[in-house]
């Protein structure tokens, strides 16, 4: 089994929908992110969390919200998914107290239509 | 703010030539640099992590160096193979950020 797993691995939705995109790590690393990657625009950071009780926004969350579940488990949320939104969401787990090396899921392409 | 910066965006070049990729970061304040492989559509596979208190890490061809004084990396690709082909990018945590900062990549194309 991969480290980091994300569902769904593709998905399309229509716009005004709510969807979620879910994570989950059998690391045990503290730190879980969210990021999206646009072409053009690189991986750019969403949403983090360095523990169930810590949540913080990243570089780009309008429109977006996060759920720390667990431990392992940390959760992507579109309330109201709109096109532009349409982009590759990549989850992504580190620990703060090894080698603060990243490891990162599949990922998951969303198309907004 | 930090910023990473790849030099090239885009490289193609024959099978066997030895190549290197560059990464610049504006921030000289990090914890780590991390080097990353995406093949089309796919996910991020860890290629080598340097620590900001090392000067190069090494995994089969690959060798990374960090210049963290002048905020420079490099990636060095030793007998290039077709099999490399894909966007390499590099990212640094640390300088100012929570997470990861990435670079825009370097797209390689290995022609046979």
């Amino acid at each position: 089994d991969a480290d980091v797993t994300q569902t769904p691995r593709n998905r399309i939705t229509k716009t005004g929908k709510r969807i979620m995109l879910e994570c989950s790590q059998t690391k045990g690393h503290d730190r879980m992110y969210w990021y999206r990657q646009d072409p053009g625009l690189g991986l750019r950071l969403i949403y983090y969390s360095f523990d169930v009780k810590d949540i913080n926004k990243g570089e780009i969350s309008d429109g977006y919200s996060v759920s720390r579940q667990a431990q392992a488990k940390f959760s992507l949320s579109l309330e109201s998914a709109i096109p532009n939104q349409t982009a590759l969401y990549f989850c992504a787990t580190s620990d703060l107290w090894t080698d603060y090396g990243y490891t990162f899921g599949s990922g998951t392409r969303l198309t907004v239509v | 703010k930090q910023e990473v910066t790849q030099i090239p965006a885009a490289l193609s070049v024959p099978e066997g030539e030895n190549l290197v990729l560059n990464c610049s970061f504006t921030d000289s304040a990090i914890y780590n640099l991390q080097w990353f492989r995406q093949d089309p559509g796919k996910g991020l596979t860890s290629l080598l992590l340097i620590q900001s208190s090392q000067r190069e890490q090494t995994s089969g061809r690959l060798n990374a160096s960090l210049d963290k004084s002048s905020g420079r990396s490099t990636l060095y690709i030793a007998a290039s193979q077709p099999g490399d082909s894909a966007t390499y990018l590099c990212a640094v945590t640390g300088g100012g950020a929570d997470g990861l900062t990435f670079g825009k990549g370097t797209h390689l194309i290995i022609q046979p």
